[in-house]
């Protein structure tokens, strides 16, 4: 069974860095996409980003595009999400998924962290 | 202003057949790219409920189904139930952007 299993809450003050990890399991995972989906409170899906693990290739959204670094760590299974300055307009849910495909189908995802920016 | 466009709301009493549209245009879903549909019950994540258009993962009910035509797509769900309640997104492939696209999403109510 694919499981994604994502960090938990963060609470941070603008200008502050931040990494969260979703660590897969139940597959394998350098042959598959894997990627960021953000929803800001009450609001719908964004799609962030994916790398692919098997050769540490990555690709962003031009709307997230040298605001956030996707990464991974194949030894562990592991994707991270970074941000070097967070804002207050990065509060948001993020959602790490598993993609099928580099342009879409995203089939398995993490439960989702919430990460509050506030001062 | 999402890529793709919902509609913010539709209805339906239990047992009606309710559908879902999403409007692209000729760099995502009417370039040939396929669109995929995610339902989100309240206070959780999305699961993929469409793929490729009209396929159906394991475990989702035949109650519901997809379809593609020029540069929309549409969801439907036939014998609407009460934990049907969620909203629901469609997806696709946008050439322009070089990116996964979202519709703005849809809440389904059930009377």
């Amino acid at each position: 069974e694919v499981q994604l299993v994502q960090s938990g809450v963060e609470v941070k003050k603008p200008g502050e860095s931040l990494k969260i990890s979703c660590k897969a399991s139940g597959y394998s995972f350098t042959n598959y996409w894997i990627g960021w989906v953000r929803q800001k409170p009450g609001r719908g899906l964004e799609w962030m980003g994916i790398i692919y693990p098997g050769k540490s290739e990555t690709r962003y959204s031009p709307s997230f595009q040298g605001l956030v670094t996707i990464s991974a760590d194949k030894s562990i299974s592991t994707v991270y999400l970074q941000w070097g300055s967070l804002k207050a307009s990065d509060t948001a849910i993020y959602f790490c998924a598993r993609h099928a495909s580099p342009l879409g189908i995203l089939d398995s995802w993490g439960q989702g962290a919430l990460v509050t920016v506030s001062s | 202003q999402s890529v793709l466009t919902q509609p913010p709301s539709v209805s339906g009493a239990p047992g009606q057949r309710v559908t879902i549209s999403c409007t692209g245009s000729s760099s995502n879903i009417g370039a040939g790219h396929d669109v995929h549909w995610y339902q989100q019950l309240p206070g959780t994540a999305p699961k993929l409920l469409i793929y490729v258009n009209s396929n159906r993962p394991s475990g989702v009910p035949d109650r519901f189904s997809g379809s593609k035509s020029g540069t929309s797509a549409s969801l439907a769900i036939t014998g609407l139930q009460a934990d049907d309640e969620a909203d629901y997104f469609c997806q696709s492939y946008d050439s322009s952007l070089s990116a996964s696209v979202f519709g703005g999403g849809t809440k389904v109510t059930v009377l």
